[in-house]
This record gives C-alpha cells, structure tokens and sequence, in this order.
C-alpha cells in the first residue's frame, strides 16, 4: 500500500521569506511518480510538478524548487521569497506505475503574511 | 473553454433530491476520476473510468452513481444523500497511458446536503 504524509498542517510566515514544505511517502514499488499540487481557496488542483522515481534531480522553476531523495523518502517543496498569492493548501501525493491512482497526503494550508 | 470544467459550481440539494454533477475535459484525455474532499481528510478517490469503462470504485456508496458516456464527459449521479456526503467533489483527467498519469483537476463542485 501506499501513504503520504505531511506532517506540517498549517505553516505561516511573513511575506518574502523562505518556506518548505515536506513530503514523505511509502511505497514498495520501484516505479512511482510524485506530485505536488496547489489548491487556491477557489477550489481547484493546480498540478506544479511531477518527477519519477528514476530522476533524483532536484528541479528548480522561478521561485519554486523541490528536493527528491529516495534515501529518506521524501519530496520536499521549497518557496523562495514567498508571495500572498502563494496562501494556499499544498498537496503532495504518489502514483505507481500502472495504477491510475493517486494517493494524496492530508495537505499543508501555507498563509503568507504582508 | 480549455482544461477540465464542472458544474454547478455550487450545489445545495435535500436529502430526497436528485442531482446530478457534470465533468467535461478538453484536454483530449482518455481517463477521467471523481475524487471527494472533506473537511479534515484526504482527497478520497471515488471512481475512475479508462476510454470510458470504470476501473475502480472505491467502495462508494450507491447513493453514487457516475456515469461516463464518452471520454470527454463524465457525470456523478446523485439520490438520498446524507448530510456527511456534503464536500467539495473534484473531476480529474489524465491521458490515461500508464507512464503519463499527470491528473489535471477541474474547479469542483461544492455541495451541501441539508
């Protein structure tokens, strides 16, 4: 079976600072993808990334940037110079190859502050 | 209109009515899902249709009834519902080729059951 977990429920912090936001998962199969997700208070998912089990690269992308490592099992999701307009519940979540399937975690509502 | 689009928006219905939700992708997506998002808990995966068959259904209740009758569109049909079934229920889609199951979600549909 699959699960993930973010442990953070609610982060806040000032606008412009730096904000992570963690992701562990479980798995026991080789091939699986991760996701994280962005929920705006309008209700909708925005898919932000997805990386493969295969590609440890750490993937930047404005000020978004994440860190996969297999070795603790963790996808985390960093924020650099944060925004109001990133105030939203972020949602990591797990597929594995073959099943249409997402698994998500229980999201972490981030507020950024002015 | 582009990417997945629900209505109603919001829905507020008895618990003897019947309604029904609809989904539409423009993404030309083979596989289509309907996930249900409470408060306080995971997005639960409800069902999930591949080129039009259902594939999984996750225990959901018979007060639930989708109805997929092409890849584009996809329905949840719903009858005497309880007031714990009010959430938000998002629509997703994805290509539905195993190595590319991004799922890209629409807005949801907010309902209340009194």
């Amino acid at each position: 079976a699959q699960k993930v977990t973010q442990a953070q429920t609610e982060i806040s912090v000032v606008e412009k600072e730096d904000v992570t936001l963690d992701c562990v998962y479980e798995t026991r199969d080789t091939t699986y993808y991760l996701f994280w997700y962005k929920q705006p208070p309008s209700g909708e998912l925005v898919f932000l990334i997805r990386r493969n089990s295969f590609d440890e690269q750490n993937e930047i992308s404005g000020r978004y940037s994440w860190n996969f490592q297999k070795s603790t099992s963790s996808f985390n999701f960093t924020i650099t110079a944060s925004q109001v307009v990133d105030s939203a519940v972020y949602f990591c979540a797990l597929s594995v190859w073959g099943a249409q399937k997402l698994v998500f975690g229980q999201g972490t509502r981030l507020t950024i502050n002015p | 209109e582009t990417g997945v689009t629900q209505t109603p928006r919001h829905l507020v219905m008895g618990m003897t009515n019947k309604k029904s939700l609809k989904c539409e992708q423009h993404l030309g997506h083979n596989a289509m899902y309907w996930y249900k998002q409470s408060a306080k808990k995971p997005l639960e995966l409800m069902f999930v249709y591949s080129l039009e068959e259902r594939v999984e259904n996750n225990s959901v209740p018979s007060r639930f009834s989708p109805e997929c009758p092409n890849s584009s569109h996809l329905f949840l049909h719903l009858h005497t519902l309880q007031p714990e079934d009010s959430a938000l229920y998002l629509c997703a889609s994805s290509q539905g080729d195993r190595d590319q199951e991004t799922q890209y979600f629409g807005p949801g549909t907010r309902l209340l059951v009194l």
